[in-house]
């Protein structure tokens, strides 16, 4: 694994079911977030975590849900899809701390039916 | 309520110049990002702006002035490469990034 990595690349899934986007990471970065890309809009901040074992909320939490068990990983669960889901999700770490940079997985493209 | 203000798209001819302006009004302010999307690729950093003034990085150029709330980056000698969105991304009190629609930029031969 070489940097960020996420898992599935693309999804089609029907309204009610549960989705776990994955993420992981191989930079040991303390701060991880989850965001959503919609066109014409900017990246909007789903979730985030500064460290292992602490996880916040950012401008759109609702309907989603993460854990951050170990440094390396940060999933996101879709607990009950819902159309609006249907979006770009983007997967970033950072090493924290001022002027640092942000990297990003390559995305998840979901679609909610 | 916090936003990030730059244009929608943009045209330039491969070998010119050209200069994305991104205005601001957030909660705070530590520090301004630029970063280059691809179609269908995630965003990759390009420039970070704390302190006014221009930072320089071979054919990029970003430059940040706090109090009128402005940055600009500027692509110098364009190539057909160039051709993406650049999203203009600031941190805000909470040290979380505020995010711009982005500007699409059309590079025509």
């Amino acid at each position: 694994i070489a940097g960020i990595t996420q898992a599935p690349t693309s999804q089609i899934l029907a309204a009610g079911r549960r989705m776990t986007l994955r993420c992981t990471q191989d930079m040991r970065h303390n701060a991880m977030y989850w965001y959503r890309q919609d066109l014409g809009l900017g990246l909007r901040l789903i979730h985030y975590s500064n460290t292992a074992g602490t996880t916040g909320k950012g401008e759109v939490p609702d309907g989603y849900s993460v854990s951050r068990a170990n440094t390396d990983d940060f999933p996101l669960t879709l607990a009950s899809a819902v159309p609006s889901q249907t979006s770009v999700y983007f997967c970033a770490s950072s090493p924290g701390g001022d002027g640092h940079e942000q990297f990003f997985g390559p995305g998840t493209r979901l679609t909610v039916l | 309520g916090q936003n990030i203000d730059q244009p929608t798209e943009m045209t330039a001819t491969e070998g010119a110049i050209v200069q994305i302006n991104c205005t601001y009004q957030t909660s705070g302010f530590n520090g301004l990002f630029w970063y280059q999307q691809h179609a269908g690729e995630a965003p990759t950093f390009l420039s970070y702006n704390v302190l006014d003034g221009l930072e320089e990085k071979g054919r990029f150029s970003s430059f940040l002035s706090r109090s009128k709330g402005y940055s600009y980056l500027l692509l110098k000698e364009l190539q057909m490469k160039d051709s993406a969105s650049y999203l203009c991304a600031v941190r805000d009190s909470n040290y979380q990034l505020i995010w711009g629609a982005g500007t699409k930029l059309i590079i025509k031969p």
